[in-house]
């Protein structure tokens, strides 16, 4: 069974419209749940998530944790076409070593 | 600043053959990890190491071996190669940080093909 389950995974989007991303993931010694996007390359980091109810926001995109309900979103307001990526969500548990358990991402294509 | 590099970007290999996965990272990271990606699999962790001289494994260890002599340096072994091993592995590290709040870097891949 998935510990990181995301969805949908995959999603078509016009230019300008606002996408919403989804993100559950088990309880088990949570630490903090990250996003990354990944273009055609390395995935790179967007955001650190590790308190419930505090938005975090870097231009067009924002995230949120729900630590009761145990799930994340990744807002994206104006989609441009450069927003095309695979967005990957990851869950940091466990006491001692750092281990990322990702999710299978979400494909997300956005069209002119 | 290189950041992660990953050597080679691409590599083919027959069913059996033996190679190494270069990784080297120049920012001082302590903590050093090898996943591979596979279609609707996500990333999946190989090893990782905390600091040199220290290795375990992840979630799919089998078929692979690492070392991590120096700080920088994280090669990654393949010592039979399978065509179940055809992926697309990511090399990633993050800064020491008992906090946890460093997130990890990754590399640009290397895509393996073996037939």
């Amino acid at each position: 069974e998935d510990k990181v389950v995301q969805s949908p995974l995959s999603l078509v989007v016009h230019e300008g419209d606002t996408v919403t991303l989804n993100c559950s993931y088990e309880v088990t010694n949570f630490r903090s749940l990250l996003w990354y996007k990944q273009e055609k390359k390395a995935p790179t980091f967007l955001f650190m998530l590790t308190s419930s109810g505090i938005e975090k926001k870097s231009g067009r995109l924002s995230s949120i944790l729900d630590k009761k309900e145990l799930f994340s979103i990744l807002n994206i307001t104006a989609t441009q076409t450069g927003d095309s990526a695979i967005y990957l969500c990851a869950q940091h548990s466990g006491a001692g070593s750092y281990q990322l358990t990702f999710g299978k991402g979400t494909k997300l294509s956005v069209i002119p | 600043n290189a950041g992660v590099t990953q050597t080679p970007k691409f590599q083919v290999l027959k069913t059996g053959q033996s190679m190494t996965l270069q990784c080297a990272q120049d920012m001082n990271h302590e903590y050093m990890s090898w996943y591979r990606q596979d279609p609707g699999m996500g990333l999946r962790l190989i090893h990782y190491s905390v600091g040199a001289g220290i290795t375990d494994q992840g979630e799919v260890p089998n078929g692979y071996n690492v070392s991590r002599s120096t700080t920088e340096d994280f090669p990654l072994r393949l010592l039979s190669a399978a065509p179940s091993q055809t992926s697309v592995y990511f090399c990633a590290s993050r800064a020491r940080d008992s906090s946890y709040n460093s997130p990890l870097h990754f590399g640009n891949g290397t895509r393996l093909t073996v037939t």
